[in-house]
């Protein structure tokens, strides 16, 4: 079983839709939960990152992390075009903390 | 602040060559790392460093991977002899911190070995 799982989509919406982007890990010992986004031929940039469980806001995206069900989530509203790539989680322990795992990656399109 | 930066961008060998990328930090970051990216996966440390010592190299394989950062700055990672499951993008992120979670990550160089 991978550390960290990720539905690798492809996901295809509307401008304007609200999108969900999931992942789920086995390793309860993570404490730092990242969301990292991954245009084309580019190197992954940091979204937003939460520290244990609970829920981060920041503009239109939402983190939320349930450490209780090993389950993570970035809501995405009102998509637009430019939200269009890949989008990957990655996690790590708190002690430790020096390696990230990262899932698979789920590629989003949003269309016009 | 300027970004992480990597070369090439591109690289094609043939199998069983050898393959060398550079990447250089964002200043004053003393946390360099390497990650494999294959296609359709999330990146897979290689190698880390906390300013020209290395913290964690257990998925580098040693047999053909070497990596290096010279006075604490910028990284070359080698390949010697490339085989085709080296094709991927690598990608060089830095960090102020070892640990922190704001990595910042270089554009990658892609590798295709044939």
């Amino acid at each position: 079983q991978k550390e960290v799982e990720q539905d690798p989509g492809p996901l295809s919406v509307p401008e304007g839709a609200i999108v969900s982007l999931n992942c789920t890990y086995s390793n309860s010992a993570f404490q730092y939960f990242m969301w990292y986004r991954q245009y084309s031929r580019k190197g992954p940039e940091l979204l937003m990152y939460t520290y244990s469980s609970g829920n981060k806001e920041d503009g239109r995206f939402t983190a939320q992390v349930d450490k209780s069900s090993k389950y993570i989530s970035l809501f995405i509203r009102d998509s637009q075009p430019s939200d269009s790539a890949t989008y990957l989680c990655a996690m790590k322990e708190e002690n430790t903390g020096n390696q990230f795992y990262f899932g698979t990656g789920t590629s989003l399109t949003v269309i016009p | 602040e300027a970004g992480v930066a990597q070369s090439p961008r591109y690289k094609i060998i043939e199998k069983r060559q050898s393959v060398a990328f550079w990447c250089n930090p964002i200043s004053g970051h003393a946390t360099l790392y390497w990650y494999q990216q294959i296609l359709g996966q999330g990146p897979k440390l290689l190698i880390q460093f906390q300013n020209n010592g290395v913290v964690d190299d257990s998925q580098l394989p040693k047999d053909r991977f070497s990596a290096e950062r010279l006075k604490g700055v910028d990284s070359t990672l080698k390949i010697q002899p490339a085989k085709l499951e080296d094709s991927a993008v690598y990608l060089c992120a830095s960090s102020y911190i070892a640990g922190g979670e704001t990595q910042y990550f270089g554009p990658g160089t892609r590798l295709l070995v044939l």
